[in-house]
């Protein structure tokens, strides 16, 4: 089966940096996407990883090891504006996105 | 307005009515989506269509249906609505190919009582 896995939640403080990760299993990998959501609104695009290594735009970066089927999200210099959920998609092999559950980012003064 | 329009924003129905939610891009894009999220699921694809005259099912197809007559609306259809169909659904599109991003509408909140 096809499964894509993030934690549900998690806490860091402004200022400082957090990681959130990202594993699949997907049959086929045609790209992994990164998008940010906050509460009702809609899903926004962050990045795009085809390649094994880091993409970096601005405070956010992406990295892809497509060996291990892993990604993880960096955000640095957090602000308080960064509380949101980060969603990981990955477009399979019919290059249709198959999607994580999110992970809830909370952050702290 | 460049974008993607979803309408209504919210609603509320009656279980067993009939419901069309609209979708209309500005983009030109060939490929647009309906996708449903439920709390502690990620987005779940309901039906898609990559070009226009032409659609295909997603991973929870039973109980929507959808049409593609221009490149511009894609329109979702509830044909006799149940309460599991009460979610947040988001409509979507982008240009073919990989490197792709979806662009997302601002949703629409359908709550089936």
């Amino acid at each position: 089966g096809q499964n894509i896995d993030q934690p549900t939640e998690m806490t860091a403080t402004e200022g400082a940096i957090v990681q959130i990760n990202c594993t699949y299993q997907t049959s086929g990998f045609n790209g992994l996407f990164w998008y940010q959501q906050h509460a009702g609104e809609a899903p926004t695009f962050l990045s795009y990883n085809v390649l094994d290594g880091l993409e970096e735009k601005g405070r956010f970066s992406s990295f892809l090891s497509r060996s291990k089927g892993y990604s993880y999200l960096l955000l640095k210099e957090l602000q308080m504006k960064d509380s949101a959920s980060y969603l990981c998609a990955v477009k399979g092999s019919n290059y249709q996105l198959i999607w994580g559950a999110g992970t809830k980012l909370i952050i702290k003064p | 307005i460049a974008g993607i329009t979803q309408a209504p924003t919210s609603q509320i129905l009656a279980a067993g009515r009939r419901m069309t939610l609209r979708c209309t891009q500005d983009m030109r894009h060939n490929a647009m989506y309906w996708y449903r999220q439920d709390l502690g699921l990620g987005l779940r694809l309901i039906h898609y269509s990559n070009t226009a005259g032409t659609t295909g099912k997603g991973e929870v197809p039973d109980g929507y249906s959808v049409s593609r007559a221009n490149t511009d609306d894609f329109p979702l259809t509830l044909a006799s609505a149940v309460p599991s169909q009460t979610s947040v659904y988001f409509c979507a599109s982008s240009r073919t190919g990989e490197n792709t991003e979806a662009f997302f509408g601002q949703g629409t909140r359908l709550t089936v009582v």
